[in-house]
């Protein structure tokens, strides 16, 4: 299996500008969340996904910040305009059923790392 | 002003000693415990779990501890190798809860 993977994996951009991150999870996963890692902050949940659908998105930032899952094999994370302070490590990660939350096999993919300058 | 980040404290351990890392949890209804670790440019990964009702689980070379009155997570890793080093963080989920909450992170070196 080829894990998760993300892309880009690095990414730098200009203030104000559109960026959007992708992620394909591992097959046959249900459950697909996006993390942000920050030094300030650390690592944060900032939305998760059920079969394609957005189950629990408090931990967006802001209304800069989207995220869709159009399939089960597809999500995106969108930052439109993005700002200095967005500049970080996003992961995207995915598990089958919670095992995610009550198991810990919560499978991470290798990041995109965002700056924005 | 400037920004201030986290300054994760880094545990130093020769090549073959046990290591030890700590992990303090704030919320008592924590019911499940998970450790990762963070290779550089890597996504975290799973190395080992523990549920409320247990004290102590061994997997390979590393065992996890958990005292839940004083609310304390520790990860001893045995016969420490060059390739354990990494950020190590510990994970905590809330029993019916649908978020994992990640520590601070500690940075493991290993001297060889």
């Amino acid at each position: 299996d080829a894990g998760v993977i993300q892309s880009p994996r690095h990414e730098v951009t200009e203030m104000g500008q559109e960026v959007t991150l992708r992620c394909k999870p591992i097959s046959g996963h249900d459950y697909l969340f996006w993390y942000r890692q920050t030094m300030m902050r650390g690592l944060e949940l900032l939305i998760y996904f059920n079969n394609n659908v957005p189950i629990d998105d408090s931990g967006m930032p802001e209304d800069r910040f989207s995220a869709k899952m159009p399939n089960a094999s597809f999500s995106t994370l969108k930052i439109q305009p993005s700002e200095p302070r967005d500049s970080a490590v996003y992961f995207c990660a995915s598990s089958f059923g919670l095992a995610g939350m009550n198991t810990g096999e919560l499978f991470f993919g290798e990041g995109s790392r965002l700056t924005v300058l | 002003g400037e920004s201030v980040g986290l300054h994760l404290p880094t545990l130093s351990v020769q090549e073959g000693d046990n290591s030890i890392i700590n992990c303090a949890y704030s919320n008592s209804a924590s019911d499940y415990f998970i450790w990762y670790k963070q290779e550089s440019g890597k996504g975290p990964q799973f190395i080992i779990d523990i549920r409320s009702n247990m004290d102590k689980r061994q997997g390979q070379r590393v065992t996890v501890l958990l005292n839940k009155t004083v609310k304390h997570l520790s990860l001893q890793i045995a016969a420490t190798q060059p390739g354990d080093s990494a950020v190590y963080f510990c994970a905590e989920n809330e029993e019916y809860g649908n978020k994992l909450v990640f520590g601070a992170g500690t940075i493991l070196r290993v001297k060889s």
